[in-house]
């Protein structure tokens, strides 16, 4: 069974620009959970979708959003970049809305570099 | 305060002991987690701990939970230089979203 894919691995861009991350879940998994990694700010929670709605959000501004699509494939959008947007952006998906007994199997991210 | 905090740094030598501590925020919190991190990979699920219990074992993994301190800890035995890597402690709140430590790097030597 594949696991879960990111695309792209890498990508930079400007300040300014926007851009568009996209997260396939493992087959069969209904979630996908979105976090932020960064040296400072470590791991933070972005958003959760399942079965297309957004189910759960974190303290993010409202540039970053997201969508599922019916084949539970996910994307999360930043629009206006920042230079503090650059991190390591991780997917994860489960089964069912992510808990102890249903757990989270996470991407390799992707890296956005923002200059 | 609002974070999950853990010490940045552990050093071992393969074959002792690995103990990673963290101390988590809210005591209404249902599950807590460790995950690793191996360099240019996600993040992968070692364990978790429900609230109501004060340890669980998994084969080299001893987890103790502390839940009137809140604190948490992760023990390995027998470290290998295969356990090198970032080790996050993860809570999940009762809202739902998962509040991670900043990680510790655990490094092996030979």
């Amino acid at each position: 069974k594949a696991g879960v894919t990111q695309t792209p691995r890498y990508l930079i861009k400007t300040r300014g620009q926007q851009v568009t991350l996209s997260c396939s879940p493992i087959s069969g998994h209904r979630s996908v959970s979105w976090y932020q990694q960064t040296p400072g700010q470590g791991l933070q929670f972005l958003f959760e979708y399942f079965s297309e709605t957004q189910r759960n959000k974190g303290n993010f501004p409202g540039r970053f959003s997201g969508r599922q699509f019916s084949n539970s494939r996910s994307e999360m959008n930043v629009s206006t970049l920042e230079l503090g947007d650059s991190a390591l952006y991780l997917c994860a998906s489960s089964v069912r809305l992510a808990g102890a007994d249903n757990e989270q199997f996470f991407g390799p991210g992707t890296r956005l570099t923002v200059l | 305060g609002e974070d999950v905090e853990q010490s940045l740094f552990l050093s071992v030598r393969e074959g002792d002991s690995s103990v990673i501590n963290c101390t988590y925020t809210d005591s209404s919190s249902t599950y807590l987690y460790w995950y690793k991190q191996e360099p240019g990979a996600g993040l992968q699920l070692l364990t978790y701990i429900f609230s109501n219990m004060d340890m669980k074992q998994d084969q080299r993994l001893t987890v103790l939970l502390n839940k009137k301190d809140k604190h948490l800890s992760l023990r390995i035995a027998d470290t290998q230089t295969g356990d090198s890597a970032i080790y996050f402690c993860a809570e999940r709140r009762s809202q739902g979203n998962l509040i991670f430590g900043k990680g510790t790097k655990l490094s092996v030597k030979p």
